[in-house]
């Protein structure tokens, strides 16, 4: 089975900073890869997905893909404290249209 | 566009009982994925339902089962409840094209 591999945290940043989330998984032939934010007693919320190498770019959300070494990110940039959640790593399920999801980073935003 | 809905929002029952959730998918979405997100966890894929058959079941005993109707609404079901099976039941829909998977709001499910 997939693995995808998250620090639990939490992270803590002030507002105004750049927060940088990590992820790492086990299978080299993932092809896509999801980032959701889940506040608490909420139900997770997908903010973005990427499949190609490199950067892509929403509002103050970056994703980064770096299938070489099996690494993705996810930057936020000018952290609010309404950013203050936690933030799960999802790579596709065994060729089903399902999700193996990491155990999720708390990220804390300090005003 | 109505979104996944799920009842009910919480639950508590007694170890060997059963118990059955419930989940509208969001419109369009003719796939329905179940996950367990127990405290301090990611959520975890029990089964996936498409066209009213299983597609695909995590690593869950027998004991977790489920149905989809023709409107594409699911039903999880739950056999002889262990206090382990305390947690956040997550129902999500998505497209025949996607990946993507879209929550509902969840069901609380307590096992004393």
């Amino acid at each position: 089975q997939k693995e995808v591999e998250q620090n639990s945290g939490p992270l803590s940043v002030p507002e105004g900073a750049i927060a940088s989330l990590n992820c790492t998984y086990s299978d080299r032939g993932s092809q896509s890869f999801f980032w959701y934010r889940q506040y608490s007693g909420k139900s997770p919320e997908l903010i973005m997905f990427i499949y190609s190498n490199g950067d892509k770019e929403d509002g103050r959300f970056t994703a980064q893909l770096n299938k070489a070494s099996q690494y993705v990110s996810l930057l936020i940039r000018d952290s609010q404290p309404s950013d203050s959640a936690t933030y799960l790593c999802a790579v596709p399920f065994s060729g089903y249209s399902t999700l193996t999801f990491g155990k999720g980073t708390m990220l804390l935003v300090s005003p | 566009e109505t979104g996944v809905t799920q009842s009910p929002t919480h639950l508590i029952k007694t170890r060997g009982q059963q118990v059955t959730l419930r989940c509208s998918s969001q419109s369009g979405h003719n796939t329905v994925s179940w996950y367990q997100q127990a405290l301090g966890q990611g959520p975890q894929f029990i089964f996936q339902y498409y066209r009213e058959e299983e597609n695909g079941r995590g690593n869950f005993p027998p004991r977790f089962s489920g149905l989809q109707f023709p409107n594409y609404s699911s039903e999880l079901n739950v056999n002889a409840l262990e206090l382990d099976d305390s947690a956040l039941y997550l129902c999500a829909s998505s497209s025949p094209q996607g990946n993507e998977q879209f929550f509902g709001p969840g069901t609380r499910l307590t096992v004393l």
